[in-house]
Parts: structure tokens; sequence; C-alpha cells
């Protein structure tokens, strides 16, 4: 078991491009969650999934941003056209929605630079 | 609104010495209560977390959080601070138990030699 990963761990790219990261949980767990953090905030919560369902969606998640977990395992995070204010850290975390509160483990985090 | 509060940006104390970390919540319903820690350049690590049941909670590296539902606080605590425990320290509640964290601002510990 090695943890979250997380690819690529940072990312330069130029206002308008788009953008995709990679999450691989933890394998045995089911539950898999996407955040953002920008400095000196605490992350705030994107969205998640259980298996391959999306089950909930923050209102930060604009029409520019896509999750997708084709297959209940690894996680993607796609950003259409992006802005400045997209540059911030993604931390993905997962959890196995066992008996009792599930615990979230988080990567290492992609940093993404918006040029 | 759903809310944690970390009052203090910045925590000092002298390597040897208690530490607390403090932390409150606004929340409907049970709370469900964890503490994370941020190393630079590494990813979020869990220290301890509270469901229910006793309201002291014992966590890795010699941390403990005390959960007192009656002022909202879930302080997170050290008998004796290493230097090696300076890091960015997030309190975080999850309504329900089962979905998304909401975090706190963060708190730097800051412990001198």
């Amino acid at each position: 078991d090695t943890g979250v990963s997380q690819d690529p761990r940072h990312k330069i790219t130029k206002r308008g491009q788009n953008v995709t990261f990679r999450c691989d949980p933890i394998s045995e767990h089911n539950r898999l969650y996407w955040y953002r953090q920008t400095l000196g905030q605490g992350p705030e919560f994107l969205t998640y999934f259980q298996n391959e369902a999306q089950l909930e969606k923050s209102r930060l998640l604009s029409d520019r941003f896509s999750a997708e977990r084709p297959k209940g395992s690894f996680s993607t995070l796609e950003i259409q056209r992006t802005e400045q204010g997209d540059s911030a850290m993604y931390l993905c975390a997962s959890s196995f929605d066992g008996r009792g509160t599930d615990t979230q483990y988080f990567g290492p985090g992609t940093r993404l630079t918006v040029l | 609104a759903q809310s944690v509060a970390q009052p203090e940006d910045q925590v000092n104390v002298a390597e040897g010495n208690p530490l607390t970390v403090k932390c409150t919540y606004s929340v409907s319903g049970n709370p469900y209560l964890f503490w994370y820690v941020q190393y630079p350049n590494r990813g979020l690590q869990f220290l301890l977390k509270y469901i229910t049941g006793d309201n002291l909670v014992k966590g890795s590296y010699g941390f403990e959080a005390e959960f007192n539902k009656s002022q909202t606080s879930f302080h997170l605590k050290k008998p004796s601070a290493l230097v090696s425990d300076s890091a960015l320290y997030f309190c975080a509640v999850s309504p329900g138990g089962y979905n998304k964290l909401i975090f706190g601002a963060g708190t730097r510990l800051a412990v001198h030699p």
C-alpha cells in the first residue's frame, strides 16, 4: 500500500489551456475526494465519488471543471480554459466506506500555476 | 452555515513545553471532528479524529485532542512539544461523518529549541 498518489505534482500552463490531473487512491478505498487549497487557506471541497458514481459537487466546481472516475479506481480532474484564479494546490483523498466513519487519506497534491 | 474556526494564525512554543492549537466549529447535528498536519511539500497527514465516546482522543506522534460539546471546541494538545512538530495544522469537521470535510484556515505551529 503506497498511499494516495497524484500526477503530475506540478503543472504550469498558460491561461486558456486545458489541464488534466490524475489521482490514484489507496487500492481498497471506494470513496475518492477532490479538494482545492489556495495559499493561506484550508482545503475546500470540490467533489467526491463513491465507486464510479459522483455523489456531490461543490458550487466551486464551475462548468469548466469536470471529474471522472470511470471504473471506480483512479480519477481525473480536468479544467478547461484555465484562468489565473485556478492557480492552487489540487488535493485528492480517498477513504473506505466501511463500518464507522471513514477517514480520508490525502495525496501529495498537484500544484497548478496559470500564467 | 457550517464552519470551522482556528483563531490563531500561528502558535509559538518552546521545545519541551506543552502546546495547544485551538479549534471551534459550527455544524448541525453530531459533529465528526478531525485534525490533520501538513509539512512543506507534503500532503495532509491524518492525526486523530473524534466520532463519539470519550471526549479525549489520542492520536499519532503523541498528540491528543479534547472534544467539548458545550463550547463547540476540539483543541489539539501535546504535553511536550518537539521541534519536529513545527508544521501547519488543520482542524476539520465532517457533517454526518460520511462525506466532505470542512476545514479551518490552519494554524502554523513553530516550536523553538
